[in-house]
């Protein structure tokens, strides 16, 4: 069964620098989505991409974070320079054409900022 | 400011009862529904989707909407010990391409042997 991966795993980094989050969704989705998870705490929504755009972004992905498909199967989170609170786990999704509603999420990168 | 309200329990049932799980929202628009289950320390992991008012079944699970009352639930029959985690409302306002998800803070539901 299709599935989206993630790599790496788990990402240990200092403060101020810069991370990307790589991301392969399924191979025939056409919409990807950013999330993060604190420890504890709810799943939040950071953006979502479509047709080589951003089609949302919540209040959270400020200047400091940006998304790119840089090939047709890779879809990468690069944050600029990080900060302690940006510790969390980070959940790559993807939705199909015919349904695009329904997503389906990586097994996520633990990110922790040192 | 779009919320997704859940119990956050623990909720406890013995193997093979029926486990119950609820979410309200308060969006009135919210177009699409859906139930994750997510054990600990491991992503979010799509059980039900539910569009319409009424029930949907799939297996042992079923989920019923009402959207009068913005209220969303889970039926788990028959529940097993590996039923035991936090299951994730979360609710799609869509509008044009864009899809997000808000969720709720989940329930953890814990099915005792």
């Amino acid at each position: 069964e299709p599935e989206v991966t993630q790599t790496p795993s788990h990402q240990v980094t200092q403060m101020g620098q810069e991370v990307i989050l790589r991301c392969v969704p399924i191979s025939n989705h056409l919409y990807f989505y950013w999330y993060r998870q604190i420890l504890g705490q709810k799943v939040e929504f950071l953006v979502s991409f479509y047709n080589n755009e951003i089609s949302e972004k919540s209040e959270i992905f400020d200047d400091q974070f940006s998304v790119e498909r840089p090939d047709g199967s890779n879809f990468t989170l690069k944050i600029r320079s990080t900060k302690l609170e940006d510790s969390a786990m980070y959940f790559c999704a993807s939705s199909g054409l015919a349904d695009p509603d329904t997503q389906y999420f990586g097994p996520g990168t633990r990110l922790t900022v040192l | 400011q779009k919320e997704v309200e859940q119990n956050s329990g623990p909720l406890s049932v013995p193997e093979g009862a029926i486990a119950s799980l609820n979410c309200t929202y308060s969006d009135r628009v919210s177009q699409s529904f859906f139930w994750y289950r997510q054990y600990s320390g491991k992503s979010p992991e799509l059980i039900m989707s539910i569009y319409s008012n009424g029930d949907k079944e799939d297996g042992r699970f079923t989920a019923q909407l009402n959207k009068a009352s913005q209220y969303v639930s889970l039926l788990i029959r028959d529940s097993q010990p590996s039923d035991s985690a936090t299951y994730l409302c979360a609710v799609n306002v869509t509008g044009g391409s864009n899809y997000k998800l808000t969720f709720g803070k989940g329930t953890l539901l814990t099915v005792n042997p």
